[in-house]
C-alpha cells in the first residue's frame, strides 16, 4: 500500500452536476498531482498543488478545481458534468524538491457520469 | 499526436516466456523515464525509474531508454502469472514527478 488513500471508491453523478473527490496524501509529501484515466487510456495529468498552491495545470477547463490543505489531504471539484468526464480520478502524492523523488498513487475513484 | 506512445497489446505470452514492452517518445526535453504496473480497480505503482539513456535493472526487470531514438523498454524475465497487469510507460521534464506524460499502457496476460 502507498498511503495515499482517496474517497469515494465509486461515483454515479448525471450531467450537469457538481462532484467533489478527496484524496489523503501520504504523511509529509508537500505536492498532490491529479489525473484522469478514461477506460482504455493511460492518466492525463489535470493539475499539481505544491504547499496548497496550483503549480501547473494539463489541458483541462476550468470547471476542473482543486483545493489542498495543511492535513496532506486535497480536493478535486468538476463542476457542469459532462458525459466525457467519466472515467477513474487518480490522485499522486510526491515531496518536491527531492531528488529522483517519485509520486504515489491512490487506489482511484471511479466516476460515471449519466 | 500524443506525447508518449505505447505499443497498445493485448499480449498474451506463457509462463516463463521473456516479455518485451516498448514505447516511444516525442519530446526532446524528456529525460526522466519511468514505467508503472496497474492491476485491475487499482492505481499505478511506480516498478522502474531512469534517467536519460542507459539500462536499469532491477530483478526479473531491465528499463532501457535510448534518447537517440526515443525508444523506451521493459523487459521482463521468466513472466509470472503474477506478472499480468497494465504496463504503463511514462516521461517527464524534470524533477517535478507529478507532472508525467504517460503511455496508454500494454495489457499482459502470462498463462500458466
Amino acid at each position: 500500500e502507498t498511503g495515499v488513500t482517496q474517497s469515494p471508491t465509486h461515483l454515479i453523478k448525471t450531467r450537469g452536476q457538481q462532484v467533489t473527490l478527496r484524496c489523503s496524501s501520504q504523511s509529509g509529501h508537500n505536492t498532490v498531482s491529479w489525473y484522469q484515466q478514461a477506460l482504455g487510456q493511460g492518466p492525463q495529468f489535470i493539475f499539481q498543488y505544491y504547499r496548497e498552491e496550483e503549480n501547473g495545470r494539463g489541458n483541462f477547463p476550468p470547471r476542473f478545481s482543486g483545493l489542498q490543505f495543511p492535513n496532506y489531504s486535497s480536493e478535486l471539484n468538476v463542476n457542469a458534468l459532462e458525459l466525457d468526464d467519466s472515467a477513474l480520478y487518480l490522485c499522486a502524492s510526491s515531496h518536491e524538491g527531492l531528488a529522483e523523488e517519485t509520486q504515489y498513487f491512490g487506489p482511484g475513484t471511479r466516476l460515471l457520469v449519466l | 499526436q500524443k506525447e508518449v506512445e505505447q505499443d497498445p497489446g493485448p499480449l498474451s505470452v506463457p509462463e516463463g516466456a521473456i516479455v518485451s514492452l516498448n514505447c516511444t517518445y516525442s519530446n526532446s526535453a524528456f529525460q526522466y523515464f519511468m514505467w508503472y504496473r496497474q492491476y485491475s480497480r487499482k492505481g499505478p505503482e511506480l516498478l522502474m525509474y531512469t534517467y536519460s539513456s542507459g539500462n536499469k535493472e532491477d530483478g526479473r526487470f531491465t528499463a532501457q531508454v535510448d534518447k537517440s531514438s526515443k525508444y523506451i523498454s521493459l523487459f521482463i524475465r521468466d513472466s509470472q502469472p503474477s506478472d499480468s497487469a497494465t504496463y504503463l510507460c511514462a516521461a517527464r521534464a524534470d524533477t517535478n514527478a507529478g507532472k508525467s506524460t504517460f503511455g496508454d499502457g500494454t495489457t499482459l496476460t502470462v498463462k500458466p
